[in-house]
């Protein structure tokens, strides 16, 4: 089975512009999070989603949206890009959102802003 | 707002050598996770501990959680060059959120 696959892989953008970033989730999985790791740091929570609806939201400014779809894939958006957005974004998917299931991380979309 | 500290965060040891990391808060989770990271991947989980006082064991690492489930620590027996990586811990929260430390990055050396 595939597991958590995010696209793209890498991607440079300059400041001001927008970006968004795509999540397949494992087949079955139903809940989709986003992460933002910062080099040299820990992930950080943006979202939680979960049959298309937004189930959390961290401390991110309105720049960041996202949402889910029928087939429960994701896609984070960015906008006005600032130096400081430069990061892995991190998605994760997991049956439901509970607490009890076990979170499995996709490889990351490395963003560098210019 | 709930915070996770980690300490240390850097380590380099030799090929062998015993280390322990630990994860520090505040307050109090559901459960505490430990991920391990690699260049260019997402982390994996090592471990989930959900019981204060509760110690598990994966071949040489074994993980224990604080008994008020506030702390968690992680200890590597004879260190391999195989083990280096970031290594997380993480608090989870009933609805699924998790609040990750700042990272140990741990470098064995041959």
């Amino acid at each position: 089975d595939a597991g958590v696959t995010q696209s793209p892989t890498h991607l440079i953008k300059t400041r001001g512009q927008h970006v968004t970033l795509r999540c397949s989730p494992i087949s079955g999985h139903k809940s989709v999070s986003w992460y933002q790791q910062v080099l040299g740091q820990g992930p950080q929570f943006i979202f939680q989603y979960y049959e298309k609806e937004e189930r959390g939201r961290g401390n991110f400014p309105d720049r960041f949206s996202a949402r889910q779809f029928p087939n429960y894939s994701s896609e984070l958006n960015v906008n006005a890009l600032l130096l400081g957005d430069s990061a892995l974004y991190l998605c994760a998917s997991r049956p439901t959102p509970s607490g009890a299931n076990v979170l499995t991380f996709g490889a990351g979309s490395r963003l560098t802003v210019l | 707002t709930q915070l996770l500290e980690q300490s240390p965060q850097f380590l380099s040891i030799q090929e062998g050598e015993n280390l322990t990391v630990y994860c520090n808060s505040s307050s109090v989770f559901s459960s505490l996770q430990w991920y391990r990271q690699e260049p260019g991947e997402g982390p994996v989980l090592l471990v989930t501990v959900v019981t204060g006082g509760e110690v598990k064991k994966l071949k040489r690492l074994t993980f224990q959680f604080g008994d008020a489930r506030k702390d968690s620590s992680l200890h590597i027996t004879a260190a391999q060059t195989g083990d280096t990586g970031l290594y997380l811990c993480a608090g989870g929260t009933s609805y699924g959120k998790l609040t990750f430390g700042q990272g140990t990055i741990l470098t064995v050396h041959p």
